[in-house]
């Protein structure tokens, strides 16, 4: 069965640190991949998707995921932090199922951005 | 461009009363649509999907129903609420398609207090 796994639930970074989050999944097949953010009381917002090609993809506010399949891992980067990356992260795999598209996610992960 | 809108933001009511959370989505024809649910400091639990009008699809057996009475509306609803109803209820929307790699995109949510 697909699944996602994001070991980090809580990670504390300082602004203008470097941040890696990382992300595992289960899939039988090619698969599609996403990371959402969410801010406090607010819904999620898509920051990159992966479906083929470059395994290198470029998202929105700054971020990069890096697919690697022989570690079944997608990572999400940022160069350097801002105190408004302050959220909850998601990792997603889209699956296939008989009658829809769905996506399955992983339990998230808290970034705090220290001063 | 695609907006999608839920209300109310925030609700609070008793145990034992009825619940109607709305989510309707502009811009796009014969969406697929989702209602998950946030529990505190957890992940997302999908609740329904469909992929038409008057077709829906639960995912877990639960205290509540959806319906979908016009293309791009979307609706959860409960004739009597549990303690264990109260949450973060998110409704999203993505491209119909039988595939998996649509993303899906998300309303801001309601915040669901049971007294």
């Amino acid at each position: 069965a697909q699944s996602v796994t994001q070991p980090d639930i809580h990670i504390t970074v300082s602004e203008g640190a470097s941040l890696e989050l990382r992300c595992n999944y289960s899939y039988g097949a090619t698969p599609y991949l996403f990371w959402y953010v969410q801010s406090p009381g607010q819904g999620l917002q898509l920051l990159l998707k992966y479906f083929s090609g470059d395994t290198l993809v470029q998202g929105i506010k700054g971020f990069e995921a890096e697919f690697k399949r022989s570690q079944s891992s997608f990572n999400l980067r940022k160069p350097s932090v801002h105190w408004s990356d302050a959220a909850e992260y998601f990792c997603a795999v889209g699956a296939l199922y008989s009658s829809a598209s769905k996506i399955i996610f992983g339990s998230g992960t808290r970034l705090s951005i220290r001063p | 461009s695609q907006t999608i809108h839920q209300w109310p933001a925030t609700l609070v009511q008793p145990v034992g009363s009825p619940l109607s959370l709305e989510c309707t989505v502009e811009g796009t024809s014969n969406p697929n649509l989702y209602w998950y649910r946030q529990a505190a400091g957890r992940g997302l639990q999908l609740l329904f999907y469909s992929v038409g009008i008057g077709q829906i699809s639960s995912e877990v057996p639960q205290n509540l129903s959806a319906s979908r009475p016009q293309d791009r509306q979307f609706i959860l609803s409960s004739k009597k609420l549990l303690l264990s109803d109260s949450g973060f209820y998110l409704c999203a929307w993505s491209v119909g398609s039988r595939t998996s790699n649509q993303p899906q995109h998300f309303g801001d949510g309601t915040r669901l207090s049971i007294l």
